[in-house]
């Protein structure tokens, strides 16, 4: 399978602790979101990035948020200092050019103790 | 920004029938509307998209229209079986830039043997 993975697929910490997430896009995808999903919700854009550069971030993305993308191949997301408000499940998805399809995995479901 | 509102939350309809979401938009700058189907735990899924030159889209049951003019956007299946159950959600987007939907809130779409 050559799509979108992320990894891990479920992460539960205690609150304050830092956690940090990988994805990793389809291969030949230059841009790289991602977004946060609450239950009952659509996903919510975080962040993203086209190749190496973080282009656009949002206002959801408080100082406790980081993301990387070093090689304009796979991408880190970490939270510090974790609140029960980021217990969530966190999505990637990549796309090829601009306005092409994006193309979502599987997610990291984030809960915090 | 943009703002998207999805309707119904939810949908219930018997195998064979037809089901019909409608979502509505505020900027009248979207020009591409993707909807994906949401599985139970799994990842949101591209099922069709539309761009703004295009006011209907076909591929086998599934249909989208679009009405630029009252912004607003439909998703029609057709022929409903069990296996379409599933939360679909629409999003908004402008093509070309940095292309970031904004989704609406999902309608979970039940269909009953």
């Amino acid at each position: 399978d050559t799509g979108v993975s992320q990894d891990p697929r479920h992460k539960i910490t205690k609150r304050g602790q830092n956690v940090t997430f990988r994805c990793d896009p389809i291969s030949e995808h230059n841009r790289l979101y991602w977004y946060r999903q609450t239950l009952g919700q659509g996903p919510e854009f975080l962040t993203y990035f086209q190749n190496e550069a973080q282009l656009e971030k949002s206002r959801l993305l408080s100082d406790r948020f980081s993301a990387e993308r070093p090689k304009g191949s796979f991408s880190t997301l970490e939270i510090q200092r974790t609140e029960q408000g980021d217990s969530a499940m966190y999505l990637c998805a990549s796309s090829l050019g601009e306005g092409g399809p994006q193309h979502f995995g599987d997610g990291t479901r984030l809960s915090i103790l | 920004g943009e703002n998207v509102e999805q309707h119904p939350s939810t949908l219930s309809v018997q195998e064979g029938d037809s089901a019909v979401i409608k979502c509505t938009y505020s900027d009248s700058a979207s020009n591409y509307f993707p909807w994906y189907k949401q599985e139970l735990g799994k990842r949101p899924q591209l099922i069709i998209d539309i761009r703004s030159n295009v006011g209907e889209k076909k591929d086998q049951r599934i249909a989208v229209t679009l009405n630029k003019t009252a912004k607003h956007f439909s998703l029609h299946i057709t022929e409903t079986q069990p296996e379409d159950s599933a939360v679909y959600f629409c999003a908004a987007s402008i093509r070309g830039g940095s292309y970031i939907p904004t989704f609406g809130r999902g309608t979970s779409l039940i269909v009953h043997p």
